[in-house]
């Protein structure tokens, strides 16, 4: 069985400062992991994802990731934040040979001015 | 243009009511899914379809049947609507590649309402 955790309900930062929003994951096999952002009333929108490589992971909107396979996480970073980042992030993994994505259960981030 | 799109966007009836929700995928992908969110926000999978052939099917109340009439349509249709089932109703879309490596594009939403 798959599944993913995110140990934070809500993440608050302010503007400018840099923000990590956690993740770990479990799966049997190899990880493929995913985070995606919804806006309020908004669909999920993709940022990024690992499937193999290079431990960081560079994606949409200035963010990055960066896979730890010893600790099994998958932290999703920001080096400076924005208002406009404030929204509810969610990681996600998907077993080799699973079609489905796991999803954890989201972080609200909220940036302050 | 839309990638994936689903209608309605909001969606209120009254319980015993039977109704379908449609989604269509423009970006030529060979799989569709359905995930429900509920009101805490957890994000489930409900079913998947490859080229019109049901390959998930997770622990779902019969109520809920899926159809895909092509490759770019899955629509979802609840009968017997139970208070239970208000949610957000997400369609997504994949191009299904060996091993799962496919980044899967959600569409905007429908919000049912049962009252």
């Amino acid at each position: 069985a798959q599944s993913v955790a995110q140990p934070e309900d809500q993440v608050n930062v302010a503007e400018g400062n840099p923000l990590t929003v956690k993740c770990t994951y479990s799966v049997s096999g190899n990880p493929y992991l995913f985070w995606y952002v919804q806006y309020p009333n908004r669909g999920l929108q993709f940022l990024l994802k690992y499937i193999t490589g290079d431990n960081l992971v560079k994606g949409s909107y200035g963010f990055e990731a960066e896979f730890n396979k010893s600790q099994t996480s998958f932290h999703l970073k920001k080096p400076s934040a924005l208002v406009s980042d404030s929204a509810l992030y969610f990681c996600a993994v998907r077993d080799t040979g699973r079609r489905a994505l796991t999803f954890g259960s989201g972080t609200r981030l909220q940036v302050q001015p | 243009d839309t990638a994936v799109s689903q209608t309605p966007k909001y969606l209120v009836t009254q319980m015993g009511n039977d109704k379908s929700i449609k989604c269509e995928q423009n970006l030529g992908h060979d799989t569709m899914y359905w995930y429900k969110q509920d009101s805490k926000k957890f994000l489930k999978i409900m079913f998947s379809y490859n080229n019109k052939e049901l390959i998930i099917n997770e622990t779902v109340p019969n109520r809920f049947s899926p159809k895909s009439p092509d490759k770019a349509h899955l629509n979802l249709h609840i009968n017997s609507l139970e208070l239970g089932d208000s949610a957000v109703y997400f369609c997504a879309s994949s191009q299904a590649k060996t091993g799962g490596t496919d980044t899967q594009y959600f569409g905007p939403g429908t919000r049912l309402t049962v009252l």
